[in-house]
């Protein structure tokens, strides 16, 4: 069964940095394009950012809110990915999905991890 | 940025019955080059992550029963559920992937009547 497992999540505080990974089993990372998602406690998803496999390009793109504080990174030969998150705001608080995007379902996210949560709060 | 809006927020349908949940996008999601449209629908049950059902608008993922289904095209689309089962209670999103930065409708909650 695929599966995808994200770690990392905890408490920080304001303005401080967490590193989020996600372990895919089951699954070729490398072959799909991967996001992440994340949930406000009671609100609705949010995209966080995406990376392309390496075949195409392996660039990144990220949500205005996260952009230059948030790097999407991934190691294929570790089949994971990651999300390193600084400069964080109490905004930041939810819950976040790593997500892969394959071809064949139109890169639609297909596959969502169980989550990880990360507060921000002093 | 595309703006996904859900109709309605909440919805209550007796069991048996027909749900139906609408998705308007500000700006087409319809892929020329394809003649694909770039929209997904998924369901989300409480303590749960997100779980896609439908993409390219009308193609439902493998194992989602047959009561599911998507249609519309361009701006405006709709997600059906045929006869509700209790199991069908959730929240249920629309999202756009054409492009990015991707983004979701603002759910809709789906509860028995």
């Amino acid at each position: 069964e695929v599966q995808l497992v994200e770690s990392g999540g905890g408490l920080v505080k304001p303005g401080g940095s967490l590193r989020l990974s996600c372990a895919a089993s089951e699954f070729t990372l490398s072959n799909a394009w991967m996001s992440w998602v994340r949930q406000a406690p009671g609100k609705g998803l949010e995209w966080v950012g995406r990376i392309k496999t390496k075949t195409n390009g392996g660039t990144t793109d990220y949500a205005a809110p996260v952009k230059g504080r948030f790097t999407i990174s991934r190691d294929d030969s570790k089949n994971t990915l990651y999300l390193e998150m600084n400069s964080l705001k109490t905004e930041d608080t939810a819950v976040y999905y790593c997500t892969a995007q394959n071809p064949p379902n139109g890169y639609s996210f297909d596959c969502w991890g169980q989550g990880t949560l990360v507060t921000v709060s002093s | 940025d595309f703006v996904m809006t859900q109709s309605p927020d909440s919805l209550a349908v007796s069991l048996g019955e027909r749900a139906t949940i609408h998705c308007k996008s500000s700006q087409s999601v319809l892929y020329s080059s394809t003649n694909e449209n770039y929209l997904a629908w998924y369901q989300q049950k409480p303590g749960q992550p997100p779980k896609l059902l439908i993409y390219w608008a009308s193609t439902r993922e493998s194992g989602v029963p047959d009561r599911f289904s998507g249609s519309g095209s361009g701006t405006d689309f709709t997600l059906t559920i045929s006869s509700l089962q209790a199991e069908d209670v959730a929240v249920y999103y629309c999202q756009q992937y054409y492009s990015t930065p991707y983004t979701f409708g603002q759910g809709t909650k789906l509860e028995i009547k």
